[in-house]
C-alpha cells in the first residue's frame, strides 16, 4: 500500500513549456486534490475532484489543467509554465461520503519555472 | 467562499510550555476542522481534527476547541518538546451535499518553535 505517490520529485522548466505533474492512489480514496505551497501564503487549492469524471476549480485555477478518468489517477496539467508557477505542489486524497475524514498527502512536487 | 485565517505567523516558546493557534473561518456551513503538522521539507500531517457537532476534542498531548458561534477553532500543545517544532496548518471545509465532501480550504500556516 503505497499511499499517494507524486512524480517526479524536482523539476526545472522553462518559461512556456508544459508538464504534467502525475498523482496515484491506491487506497480507492474518492476524494483527490492540487495544493500548492508557497511562503506565507499556506496551502492553497488548485483544483479538487468528488470522484472519477468529475472536477472543479479551487482558490487559484487558472494556468493548470486536471482530470479524472480513473479513481487512481489525478494528473495537473501546467499549460505555459510562468515564473509564477514556481511553486511545491502536493497531491491530497481522502475516503468521499461524508466531510469527516482526513487527507492524505503525497510527498510533493518541487517546480522552479526560469 | 471559504475564507480561513489563521495567528500567529510564528511562535516561539521554551520547553514545557504551552503553545495556542487560533483559526477563523468565514463559512457558517463549514462542519470539519483539521490541523496538519509539517516538518521541514515533509508533507503535511494530520495530526487532530473536530467536526461542528464537538465542542473540544484531546489527543495526550494535543487539543483543539471549536467555538461555532463566534467561528473560530484553536490548537493547544500542552508541555511542548522540541520535536514539536514545525509548520501547523489549521483548515476546514463543509459537505456539499449528497455525500460529496467540499474544498478543504487551509490558513497560512503557524511556524512554532520550542528551544531547548
Amino acid at each position: 500500500n503505497a499511499g499517494v505517490t507524486q512524480t517526479p520529485k524536482f523539476q526545472v522548466l522553462k518559461t512556456g513549456q508544459s508538464m504534467t505533474l502525475q498523482c496515484a492512489q491506491d487506497m480507492n480514496h474518492e476524494y483527490m486534490s492540487w495544493y500548492r505551497q508557497d511562503p506565507g501564503m499556506g496551502l492553497r487549492l488548485i483544483h479538487y475532484s468528488v470522484g472519477a469524471g468529475i472536477t472543479d476549480q479551487g482558490e487559484v485555477p487558472n494556468g493548470y489543467n486536471v482530470s479524472r478518468s480513473t479513481t487512481e489517477d489525478f494528473p495537473l496539467r501546467l499549460l505555459s509554465a510562468a515564473p509564477s508557477q514556481t511553486s511545491v505542489y502536493f497531491c491530497a486524497s481522502s475516503y468521499g461520503g461524508g466531510s469527516y475524514f482526513g487527507y492524505t498527502f503525497g510527498s510533493g512536487t518541487r517546480l522552479t519555472v526560469v | 467562499g471559504e475564507n480561513v485565517e489563521q495567528h500567529p505567523s510564528t511562535l516561539s516558546v521554551q520547553e514545557g510550555d504551552s503553545a495556542v493557534i487560533k483559526c477563523t473561518y468565514s463559512d457558517s456551513a463549514s462542519n470539519y476542522f483539521p490541523w496538519y503538522k509539517q516538518e521541514l521539507g515533509k508533507r503535511p500531517q494530520l495530526i487532530i481534527d473536530i467536526r461542528s457537532n464537538v465542542g473540544e476534542k484531546k489527543d495526550q498531548r494535543i487539543a483543539v476547541t471549536l467555538n461555532k458561534t463566534a467561528k473560530h477553532f484553536s490548537l493547544h500543545i500542552t508541555e511542548t518538546q522540541p520535536e514539536d517544532s514545525a509548520v501547523y496548518f489549521c483548515a476546514a471545509k463543509k459537505n456539499m451535499g449528497s455525500g460529496n465532501t467540499g474544498k478543504l480550504i487551509f490558513g497560512q500556516g503557524t511556524t512554532l518553535q520550542v528551544k531547548p
